[in-house]
């Protein structure tokens, strides 16, 4: 158990749809990181933020966005959705370098 | 552009034997290695890293070897156990003051025949 913490673990729903995943990251880790992975693309970073603000910015659709609250927990949202959206969403926290990852979600789109 | 690639999609060893995962990397500038492995259904779970003034570093049954002439990264596993079954990806990260962003690599499932 890396101490992140996502929900839901699964998440079904139609195109067009707007979803909210929910990120808790370990005790006392700032950042936040949020990946997308689907079997074509891998392992694809999206976005991090550092205590509450956005740090840096990977390949993030615009239909998505995200953000970190005072509580240091963070969530992705995601709009008006595809079917190529479907895949698993991790997020991970670290201090420093060292990113631990969650468990993920399962989104599949319909 | 930056890439993290592994050179061999899957590895299968006997349960005991020594297992080597390689991983090519092109961003000269990248000073941080980390070897993640990932079973069926988690996710990613750190197993060992490596700064760029580093050759080696070893954990318990995994060692990393960092070659930066070459840009080549392995992870060593020793004794390979039926439990070390999944998919293994090196990431790296450059400019680690400017974001903590991962470049994963596609990947390696390593199956270990008992």
């Amino acid at each position: 158990d890396s101490g992140v913490t996502q929900t839901p673990k699964h998440l079904i729903t139609a195109t067009g749809q707007r979803v909210t995943l929910r990120c808790s990251p370990r005790s006392g880790d700032l950042s936040v990181y949020w990946y997308q992975q689907s079997l074509d693309q891998g392992l694809q970073f999206l976005i991090q933020y550092y205590n509450g603000e956005e740090r840096a910015k990977g390949n993030i659709l615009e239909r998505f966005s995200a953000q970190q609250f005072p509580d240091l927990h963070s969530e992705l949202n995601l709009s008006s959705l595809e079917l190529g959206d479907s895949a698993l969403y991790f997020c991970a926290s670290s201090v420093e370098e060292t990113q631990y990852f969650g468990p993920g979600t399962r989104l599949l789109v319909l | 552009g930056e890439s993290v690639g592994l050179h061999l999609p899957t590895l299968s060893v006997q349960e005991g034997d020594n297992s080597i995962i390689n991983c090519a990397y092109s961003n000269s500038a990248s000073d941080y290695f980390i070897w993640y492995k990932q079973e069926s259904g988690k996710g990613p779970q750190f197993i060992i890293d490596i700064r760029s003034n580093m050759d080696k570093r070893q954990g318990q049954r995994v060692t990393v070897l960092l070659n930066k002439t070459v840009k080549h990264l392995s992870l060593q596993i020793a004794a390979t156990q039926p439990g070390d079954s999944a998919v293994y990806f090196c990431a790296e990260i450059s400019n680690y003051n400017q974001g903590g962003k991962l470049i994963f690599g596609q990947g390696t499932e390593l199956s270990v025949k008992p």
